[in-house]
């Protein structure tokens, strides 16, 4: 499967700051790349669709003028959380998806973390 | 009605027994399902796909699809302590993307 990598691993940021987060696709040639977000001890929530040259796609809920997302190649797309406040501390994950296997390859993650 | 529903758990399972994970989905169209393992503060790694009704077998790993009765599971065979884990099921949807259960939690007791 594809290696994903995410930077940073962690970070911690005061309220009011925004926060970007990389994930990069090391092997394989992404046009879509998935973000996910995780709270402590529930499941995978997924935000939102990043498509190489267009716009995302987000999921219903998800502000997407405070999680702006940019898939500027095939091999990097970003998140940047604005304005980050404590409810947005979580994990967030990013993944590649195979279109024919709808397999997903997941990056390590990003622990956020808002004071 | 959940897309993928599984039990939160914790199931408890004696180490070298056989744990059993279930799930159930309801978009019947749905033709791709994944296991997933995640530990503590990790992402999620792929465990077993299957694609097709019946058994899945890769080694301790056996993943069952039943479409009819949109129902899959996982079996994990001689459990060790170190399968301990949250397990999410997934299930495949349109646009490449993946629909996750809110997973269950397995415990292997020594």
């Amino acid at each position: 499967g594809a290696v994903v990598s995410q930077h940073p691993s962690w970070v911690i940021c005061k309220s009011g700051t925004s926060v970007k987060i990389e994930c990069r696709s090391l092997d394989f040639q992404a046009t879509t790349m998935f973000w996910y977000r995780q709270f402590p001890k529930q499941s995978l929530m997924l935000m939102a669709t990043s498509n190489e040259g267009s716009k995302a796609t987000y999921e219903q809920g998800v502000e997407k003028d405070k999680f702006l997302i940019n898939h500027a190649s095939l091999t990097l797309s970003t998140l940047t959380v604005t304005s980050a406040h404590p409810e947005d501390s979580s994990f967030y994950i990013c993944s590649t998806g195979d279109r024919a296997t709808y397999e997903q390859y997941f990056g390590p993650g990003t622990r956020l973390t808002v004071t | 009605q959940k897309e993928v529903e599984q039990n939160s758990g914790p199931l408890s399972v004696p180490e070298g027994a056989i744990a059993s994970l279930n799930c159930t989905y309801s978009d019947r169209g749905s033709q791709s399902f994944f296991w997933y393992r995640q530990y503590s503060g990790k992402s999620p790694e792929l465990i077993m796909f299957i694609y097709s009704n019946g058994d899945k077998e890769d080694g301790r790993f056996t993943a069952q699809l039943n479409k009819a009765s949109q129902y899959v599971s996982l079996l994990i065979r001689d459990s060790q302590p170190s399968d301990s884990a949250t397990y999410l099921c997934a299930v495949g949807s349109s646009a490449s993307k993946i629909i996750f259960g809110s997973g269950t939690r397995l415990s292997i007791r020594p």
